[in-house]
């Protein structure tokens, strides 16, 4: 079956712009994640959807970070303002169950100039 | 608060050769612990999970990893390794508290011929 899937697969974009990066979790998983991963890095966890409420957004670094899941399915992560350090791969995870493994998208690749 | 460290950044074996790799964790309550292979410009693959029940866990392509409460680890082996298991692995370690995965800094796994 389908798994996770991330778009774009790679993103550019110059200081200062607005990016919006988009999820679509396997279907029927309650239970969404993201994930920032830097060179050389293990991923660092950012925002928890359980169905449409942001269960746990602690993993945030500042409000230039936002994300929704308005309809409980497909989820996009915001930012606004990039900066250089905000170059990273983008990871989104779903699971079944809160308890349950997650299952990893490819990636975004978001590249700030 | 939950941390995980991986022992060794690189490690490079000959291929049929014997490969371990080292997870030491953090946890305050009862943990959840995976192991990931991560491909080039792949996202995450669960290779294997422990929640609760056998401290000997099996996992895909013929990895294992065994619980140690005592010792707080969760070492990842495999008796044999073949050349299409050069990747990334990074353990991680989650609870039923804190949904999200706290992973290590990964393990570049390199099998020679």
């Amino acid at each position: 079956g389908a798994g996770v899937s991330q778009t774009p697969s790679n993103k550019v974009t110059e200081k200062g712009k607005y990016v919006e990066l988009r999820c679509d979790p396997i279907s029927g998983h309650t239970a969404l994640y993201w994930y920032r991963q830097s060179l050389g890095q293990g991923p660092e966890f950012l925002i928890y959807f359980q169905g449409t409420g942001a269960a746990d957004d602690s993993g945030l670094p500042n409000d230039r970070f936002f994300a929704v899941r308005p309809e409980g399915s497909v989820s996009t992560l915001k930012i606004q303002r990039t900066e250089r350090g905000d170059s990273a791969v983008y990871l989104c995870a779903s699971s079944l169950q809160r308890d349950q493994p997650q299952h990893f998208g490819d990636g975004t690749r978001l590249s700030i100039l | 608060a939950q941390s995980v460290t991986q022992l060794g950044s690189h490690v490079s074996v000959s291929e049929g050769a014997l490969v371990l790799l080292r997870c030491n964790y953090s946890s305050s309550v009862p943990p959840y612990l995976f192991w990931y292979v991560q491909y080039p410009n792949q996202g995450l693959q669960l290779l294997l999970k422990y929640t609760t029940g056998a401290t000997l866990v099996k996992g895909i392509n013929g990895f294992e990893a065994e619980f140690n409460k005592s010792q707080t680890s969760f070492h990842l082996r495999k008796p044999s390794v073949h050349i299409s298991d050069t990747a990334e692995y990074f353990c991680a370690v989650g609870d039923t508290v804190r949904r999200a995965l706290t992973f290590g800094s990964g393990t570049r796994l390199q099998v020679q011929p």
